[in-house]
């Protein structure tokens, strides 16, 4: 049972350069999000997806693009990255009815230099 | 904008000492959820509470939701050092097109042994 893995744990930028953050999910959720975690800024959703195919911008969407073109996979893509882009981010896979869960990778340390 | 309000932000006490945490909003939820979260992992869900009014106890924690929906408070009972860690409010919207989650800032509780 892998639940929710993230791929890579950690990963060092250059300003200007891209990349790709995977989140996937064996659960078989419909609901998957992409947080990212800054100190005294608790966690703020970037992006969402409320199943294969559809996604939709959450509060900080600026900077990154995403895609769902499987049902268990997660893409965040950062085409061009930006020290401001330092952060942890954070994927879950959101069970939303009855009760509302979610289940966290165990994040992806970016640092943009 | 920050929807939730957690207080207090950080929290550093005594073993044995009882605390309450506060998660309040001008919103109503569908639903509120409380999250740990320790250094380098993603949050792992506590409770999750419906019903205004409701009260839901996990050992030596209680949740309450408020009356309305809009406030939740977590109160632990003779806190042990294994309770330290970051704890986070969630509300959830759930209907039409919104299906967010969101987030609190996060109140960061030391127990001191």
């Amino acid at each position: 049972n892998a639940g929710v893995t993230q791929t890579p744990k950690f990963r060092v930028l250059k300003t200007g350069q891209s990349m790709t953050l995977l989140c996937a999910q064996d659960m078989n959720h419909e609901y998957m999000y992409w947080y990212r975690q800054d100190p005294g800024m608790g966690l703020r959703l970037i992006h969402y997806s409320v199943g294969e195919g559809t996604t939709a911008k959450g509060e900080v969407p600026d900077g990154y693009n995403v895609s769902r073109l499987k049902k268990q996979n997660f893409l965040l893509g950062l085409e061009s990255a930006a020290p401001s882009q330092t952060s942890v981010y954070f994927c879950a896979s959101i069970v939303m009815t009855p009760n509302t869960e979610a289940f966290f990778g165990q994040g992806t340390r970016l640092t943009v230099v | 904008t920050q929807l939730l309000e957690q207080s207090p932000q950080f929290l550093s006490i005594q073993e044995g000492e009882n605390l309450t945490v506060y998660c309040n909003s001008s919103s109503v939820f569908s639903s509120l959820q409380w999250y740990r979260q320790e250094p380098g992992e993603g949050p792992v869900l506590l409770v999750t509470v419906v019903t205004g009014g409701e009260v839901k106890k996990l050992k030596r924690l209680t949740f309450q939701f408020g009356d309305a929906r809009k406030d939740s408070s977590l109160h632990i009972t003779a806190a042990q050092p294994g309770d330290t860690g970051l704890y986070l409010c969630a509300g959830a919207r759930v209907g039409g097109s919104n299906y967010k989650l969101t987030f609190g800032k996060g109140t960061l509780l030391t127990v001191n042994p």
